[in-house]
């Protein structure tokens, strides 16, 4: 079956660490963004890439750093400097430059810091 | 600045009480209107996409429909399994990137 995937499902970090959430599609999609939902609020772009080995900064990056080596795989850090990362994180795709093309949404990670 | 509102921001419903929800939005250019799904703890499950004024999509019970400044997602006789929260977002003609913009959602409850 075609999709993606987002590991682990659950993650604790202590304050101070860095952490990186997976995320793999098997849609051979161009395309791939990771978004962040908190209660009360909309979905959040943190980053996106249309294409491997670049990648733009979305409207909340501070804190936040990707690598974009494969089509299939768009990893995430959260990294220390980011102040307030317990939040639950989305990775999804889609088809690059065609007009109005959904996206496609993995399961999620819910990042929680101790 | 583009930005989508979703109201209410719950809804409580008998089983087979029909009723609406409202995306209204303001963008520069419309590059098409995305309705999701999202169940408790689980990533969005994509429903429909609209791209002009007048158009309409149905599936199931849900039926969306567009016009230039707003959106409704008409669910219809709903049934307790239609509980979830529903995301409305706009793709806009702002540069050449597939940025969706979201709204808040509603979160529908339909109790038996």
């Amino acid at each position: 079956d075609g999709g993606i995937t987002q590991s682990p499902k659950y993650l604790f970090r202590k304050e101070g660490q860095n952490v990186t959430l997976s995320c793999e599609q098997n849609l051979n999609h161009d395309a791939m963004y990771w978004y962040r939902q908190d209660p009360g609020q909309g979905l959040r772009l943190i980053y996106y890439s249309q294409i491997v080995n670049d990648f733009q900064k979305g409207d909340i990056a501070e804190g936040y750093s990707v690598s974009r080596e494969k089509k299939e795989s768009f990893p995430l850090t959260v990294t220390s400097a980011q102040k307030n990362p317990t939040a639950f994180y989305l990775c999804a795709s889609t088809e690059a430059g065609r007009e109005g093309n959904e996206q496609f949404f993995g399961p999620g990670t819910r990042l929680t810091v101790l | 600045e583009d930005q989508v509102t979703q109201s209410p921001e719950a809804l409580r419903l008998q089983e087979g009480e029909s009723s609406s929800l409202n995306c209204s939005y303001t963008v520069s250019g419309l590059r098409g209107l995305f309705w999701y799904r999202q169940d408790p703890g689980k990533g969005p499950e994509f429903l429909f996409t609209l791209y002009s004024a007048g158009e309409e999509k149905e599936k199931e019970r849900l039926k969306a429909t567009l016009t230039k400044k707003e959106s409704f997602l008409h669910i219809t006789a709903p049934k307790p399994e239609d509980s979830a929260t529903y995301l409305c977002a706009v793709q806009a003609n702002s540069g050449n990137t597939d940025k969706l913009i979201f709204g808040t959602g509603t979160r529908l409850q339909v109790f038996p």
